[in-house]
């Protein structure tokens, strides 16, 4: 298969604590694109980047969530000292982009889901 | 900026019912417009997409078009299915923040026999 993967799939931790996530993007695109989706809402764009650069940060990723995508190949996301607030799915979606004005179709992971208790 | 307003679920047809989930949307530019399909258990799929106005995505029975006039991308099918049980979002897209889409908050589709 060579799909999106992330993992873990499901992570259960305790407030406070620091956790990371992987995703492996389909091997041949260059935009990586993480986003939070909470129960009943869709999901919302945290940051992307094109190949290891980090072009975009939105409000939503504080100074606990930082991003990386070392060679441009899988990223992970770090957030620290966790609140029970964070508890959400992380997805994570890959796209191969090709200029301005083209389509970017973007693919999604199964995502991660996280729960600060 | 930039948003997505579509119906709120859930809906609940029986089979071979007619299926409209309306979407609207605010932008400031000309978006690409995307309906994505969320099965229970799955991931995020792409279900159909249009790129500029009057396009008609479709896919798989479903169809949408680009209505710039009412900045609207209304999801349709003729006769649903059980198998097309799953949560629909609207979602647009443009050059902005490197074209990361922009989701509606999803319409949960219950299908029964």
């Amino acid at each position: 298969d060579t799909g999106v993967s992330q993992d873990p799939r499901h992570k259960i931790t305790k407030r406070g604590q620091n956790v990371t996530f992987r995703c492996d993007p389909i091997s041949e695109h260059n935009r990586l694109y993480w986003y939070r989706q909470t129960l009943g809402q869709g999901p919302e764009f945290l940051t992307y980047f094109q190949n290891e650069a980090q072009l975009e940060k939105s409000r939503l990723l504080s100074d606990r969530f930082s991003a990386e995508r070392p060679k441009g190949s899988f990223s992970t996301l770090e957030i620290q000292r966790t609140e029970q607030g964070d508890s959400a799915m992380y997805l994570c979606a890959s796209s191969l982009f090709s200029g301005v004005g083209s389509y970017n179709e973007q693919f999604f992971g199964p995502g991660t889901r996280l729960t600060v208790l | 900026g930039n948003s997505v307003t579509q119906m709120e679920g859930p809906v609940t047809l029986s089979e071979e019912a007619f299926l409209t989930i309306n979407c609207t949307y605010t932008a400031t530019g000309y978006p690409s417009l995307f309906w994505y399909v969320q099965y229970p258990g799955e991931g995020l799929q792409l279900l159909l997409k249009a790129t500029k106005a009057d396009d008609k995505g479709s896919n798989k029975g479903f169809e949408a078009t680009y209505r710039k006039e009412t900045t609207s991308f209304h999801l349709e099918k003729g006769s649903v299915q059980v198998s097309d049980s799953a949560v629909y979002f609207c979602a647009l897209s443009d050059s902005g923040s490197g074209y990361a889409l922009n989701f509606g908050k999803g319409t949960s589709l219950l299908v029964t026999p």
